[in-house]
């Protein structure tokens, strides 16, 4: 089946320490996104990517890294900068960029910082 | 992007028809209306979109008023299954293409 997986489900980090959350897609997609939901909120980007080799800031990019040096993988760091990383992580992907392109999420995966 | 304003939350019986209201006064021409839905502790996904007509998917019905200030998503069949936070989004060109912006959406319940 063809679709987006992101790992871990629940992820546990103690404060200071960075952690990468998985993001792999096999639908073939140029585009990828990471989202960031705190819980009651709507969906927040953090990064995004066009195409492969290139990433761009989103709107709260601030203690968040990201690399894309394959087509099928997106990964996100979260990194110690990140001021109040516990949140739901939502990874995206869609066919190109462009406004009329649905983008599909995966999963999610669930940070605590302890 | 233009802001949507949507109810905080809807009910509807199951087998009815649910009605999900969005208003987005100041869309421009070139921006599309999309609808996601996010069942509780999963990724969205996606239901349809439109621009200007009224879709029709395997899913729900999408109607644009002539004015494009509004549209209402239509699930014609409300199941349980349905319940679940509905997002009304519309998308511009520019710095923007690409990127949705999600709002705090409508909980739609779907009793039986």
């Amino acid at each position: 089946d063809g679709g987006i997986t992101q790992s871990p489900k629940y992820l546990f980090r103690k404060e200071g320490q960075n952690v990468t959350l998985s993001c792999e897609q096999n639908l073939n997609h140029d585009a990828m996104y990471w989202y960031r939901q705190d819980p009651g909120q709507g969906l927040r980007l953090i990064y995004y990517s066009q195409i492969v080799n290139d990433f761009q800031k989103g709107d709260i990019a601030e203690g968040y890294s990201v690399s894309r040096e394959k087509k099928e993988s997106f990964p996100l760091t979260v990194t110690s900068a990140q001021k109040n990383p516990t949140a739901f992580y939502l990874c995206a992907s869609s066919k190109m960029w462009g406004a009329t392109d649905t983008q599909y999420f995966g999963p999610g995966t669930r940070l605590t910082v302890l | 992007d233009a802001k949507t304003t949507q109810p905080p939350s809807m009910d509807c019986a199951e087998g009815r028809a649910a009605n999900l209201p969005c208003n987005h006064s100041t869309i421009s021409g070139n921006e599309y209306v999309y609808w996601y839905r996010q069942i509780h502790s999963q990724g969205p996904q996606y239901i349809i979109h439109g621009l200007k007509n009224n879709e029709t998917n395997e899913m729900a019905s999408l109607i644009i008023t002539e004015d494009r200030k509004s549209s209402t998503l239509i699930l014609p069949h409300a199941t349980l299954r349905d319940t679940a936070v509905y997002y009304c989004i519309v998308n511009a060109g520019g710095t923007s293409y690409g990127k949705l912006t999600f709002g705090q959406g409508t909980i739609l319940t779907v009793h039986p």
